[in-house]
């Protein structure tokens, strides 16, 4: 099993300012992806992130928007930038052990 | 397109009353199917998975080709399993994709 860290668990943001959430392992895995869920909603894969290689985006998320790093097999960070109202959703980071996924608590974003 | 349904937003029944999730998918291939559930203030989690062919708290799920349903059942629902269940089938890539999710109430 694995289990998984975000920080911050919450956070209220202004329009237009951009937001690093970060993703914590506690043992390797090659597999990281990021999910978002806006309010109401199921989960949306934003990106999958390997390490030693550039993150993989979905349809309708771009890098620009979503940057991520994915410096070592125990960590990456998504990065929501130019915030506006319709990025207020809850972040979640997982990891893919096994063919099972295990999901960290999510970081709740609100931008006003 | 690949795509995984879940027709039911809300689902309510009594305690003691089988309680039945409905999941149809549209995917190529033979894909793993999961069922995942996230309780009232806690993080998502993983109910069960079609290839251990497991019961957990006492849900099974039949995986049907031919109708390419992964219907979740409960023959008797209890009160702690009000939540929200999440169907989603993973791609070849590793991928799960969610369905919209079934909020279930179980009421005394």
């Amino acid at each position: 099993s694995a289990v998984i860290s975000q920080k911050p668990s919450r956070d209220i943001c202004q329009r237009g300012t951009s937001l690093t959430i970060q993703c914590q392992v506690d043992s390797q895995v090659t597999m990281m992806f990021w999910y978002r869920q806006q309010p109401g909603q199921s989960l949306t894969l934003i990106a999958t992130a390997n390490q030693g290689s550039e993150a993989t985006y979905e349809s309708g998320f771009v890098i620009d928007k979503f940057p991520i790093s994915r410096p070592n097999l125990t960590f990456s960070t998504l990065t929501v930038s130019n915030m506006s109202p319709e990025d207020s959703s809850i972040y979640l980071c997982s990891v893919g052990l096994a063919y099972e996924q295990y999901f960290g608590p999510g970081t709740r974003l609100t931008v006003t | 397109a690949q795509r995984v349904t879940q027709p039911e937003k809300l689902l309510s029944v009594f305690k003691g009353a089988p309680v039945e999730l409905k999941c149809n998918y549209s995917y190529s291939g033979s894909p793993e199917l999961f069922w995942y559930v996230q309780y009232s203030r806690q993080r998502l989690q993983l109910l069960l998975r079609h290839i251990s062919r497991e019961s957990i708290k006492g849900f099974t799920a039949d995986l049907n080709k031919g109708e390419t349903s992964f219907h979740l059942k409960k023959p008797f629902a209890q009160e702690e399993d009000s939540a929200m269940y999440y169907c989603a089938p993973l791609d070849s890539w590793g991928k799960l994709q969610f369905g919209a999710g079934t909020q279930v109430v179980v009421t005394p």
